[in-house]
């Protein structure tokens, strides 16, 4: 079946690394998605990864992907107060085009 | 280029009333999608729609229905409202790829129903 989990609140310190894990359940996942939503706005789409690599890195922003354990993580390196948000992954699934499923997203708070 | 638009922005209807909601996509994005968010169950896909036929749905009550127009620009309308319609209604265009749909969100619509 298709569904999304990940933690529901993460907190940290200015400076250190977040690190924000998703698993998902559906096995035809072409690509994962990671997306940030701040109060009152819409999604804003950080980074992807596609089924098949193990790792893509953008910037501050790390995705791992484990195939065979269907674990997702974002790693944020070098926390900053604007970084807190909540954070969905959601994944794609083969021959259901544009539709995603998301997890209950992660609420990152970054503490000064 | 301009991000992806929605009207109107809020929302206050009384149950039984419809309701239209209006998302312009990012210029040359063909594929429109449709979600509903709510605290208690998230993110949920309504619809997609390319190239004026809806190509995927959610498991969402036949009061939820969509059109796009030739322009790629969509509507979503929602009939006989009920309390739990209530929510932040979302919509996201993409270019269409090869199976990649890098999904760009507007800021939604939110929809109080009283």
């Amino acid at each position: 079946g298709e569904d999304v989990e990940q933690s529901l609140f993460l907190s940290v310190r200015e400076g250190d690394s977040s690190v924000i894990n998703c698993t998902y359940t559906d096995s035809s996942s072409t690509y994962l998605y990671w997306y940030k939503q701040e109060p009152g706005a819409g999604l804003q789409l950080l980074t992807y990864i596609f089924s098949n690599m193990d790792m893509k890195q953008d910037q501050r922003l790390t995705v791992l992907l484990n195939k065979k354990d269907k674990h997702l993580s974002l790693r944020i390196a070098d926390t900053q107060t604007g970084d807190s948000a909540i954070y969905f992954c959601a994944e794609s699934i083969y021959n259901q085009g544009g539709k995603l499923i998301f997890g209950q997203g992660t609420e990152l708070s970054v503490k000064p | 280029k301009a991000g992806v638009t929605q009207t109107p922005r809020y929302l206050i209807k009384t149950r039984g009333q419809q309701v239209t909601l209006s998302c312009s996509p990012i210029s040359g994005h063909r594929s429109v999608s449709w979600y509903q968010q709510t605290p208690g169950q998230g993110l949920q896909f309504l619809f997609e729609y390319f190239s004026e036929t809806q190509r995927n749905k959610g498991n969402f009550p036949g009061r939820f229905s969509g059109r796009q127009f030739s322009n790629s620009r969509s509507e979503m309308n929602v009939s006989t409202l009920e309390l739990g319609d209530s929510a932040l209604y979302l919509c996201a265009s993409s270019l269409v790829g090869q199976g990649h749909y890098e999904q760009y969100f507007g800021p939604g619509t939110r929809l109080t129903v009283t």
